[in-house]
């Protein structure tokens, strides 16, 4: 149980364009979801936490307008990277929680704006 | 500030083998949740085990198990007779109020 699903797990898009990572709960209702991202040999750095129903806390520093997070059911998450620029290259990863207190982390998609 | 220290950034060791990876971390709460989680090339984060703060016994799972001094902020863990399955990031994390701190990672190599 407790599987979290991740789609695209690779996607390319052109420099200004927008790109929706979808992350689902598969098993069980998430009430929150977290958004990481992962740069190259580092730790995972948290980027935003979305509780359903409510807009999501973005963690200091991290563009609120430019890293859109919905929330809109027990078991979607979606983050959406609007207007997309080299920089934003990277790993992401969500995690879900249940009712428990422990995360369960989605397998990753890997972002490469060109 | 609630921070977890890795202070070893690779180690490596021969299969079959017992190794031990450090991780402190600092925190003023009483009540928390320790984690252990491995990295494959894949990037799949899977957890290795945890320890719950008010827990006295050492989790352990399997070939996995832990060194949980609450006094010293000390949270290591053992991996017995290792398999070149092991080979990964090891991370270090802790639970506050729900959101984990991660420690920097310790990228393990099993030789044959």
């Amino acid at each position: 149980g407790a599987v979290v699903s991740q789609h695209p797990s690779w996607v390319i898009c052109k420099s200004g364009t927008s790109v929706k990572i979808e992350c689902r709960s598969l098993d069980f209702q998430a009430t929150t979801m977290f958004w990481y991202r992962q740069f190259p040999k580092q730790s995972l750095m948290l980027m935003a936490t979305s509780n359903e129903g409510s807009k999501a806390t973005y963690e200091q520093g991290v563009e609120k307008d430019k890293f859109l997070i919905n929330h809109a059911s027990l078991t979607l998450s979606t983050l959406t990277v609007t207007s997309a620029h080299p920089e934003d290259s990277s790993f992401y990863i969500c995690s879900a929680r249940g009712v428990g207190y422990e995360q369960y982390f989605g397998p990753g998609t890997r972002l490469t704006v060109t | 500030a609630q921070t977890v220290t890795q202070s070893q950034p690779e180690m490596s060791v021969q299969e079959a083998e017992t190794v031990t990876l450090s991780c402190t971390y600092d925190t003023s709460e009483n009540n928390y949740y320790l984690f252990w989680y491995k990295q494959p090339p894949s990037r799949q984060m899977i957890l290795v085990i945890r320890q719950e703060a008010y827990k006295q016994q050492n989790a352990t799972e399997n070939r996995f198990s832990v060194n949980f001094q609450k006094a010293a902020k000390s949270f290591s863990l053992k991996i017995s007779d290792s398999q070149l399955g092991d080979t990964a990031m090891y991370f270090c994390a802790f639970d506050s109020n729900y959101q984990l701190i991660w420690g920097a990672g310790t990228k393990l190599i099993i030789k044959p």
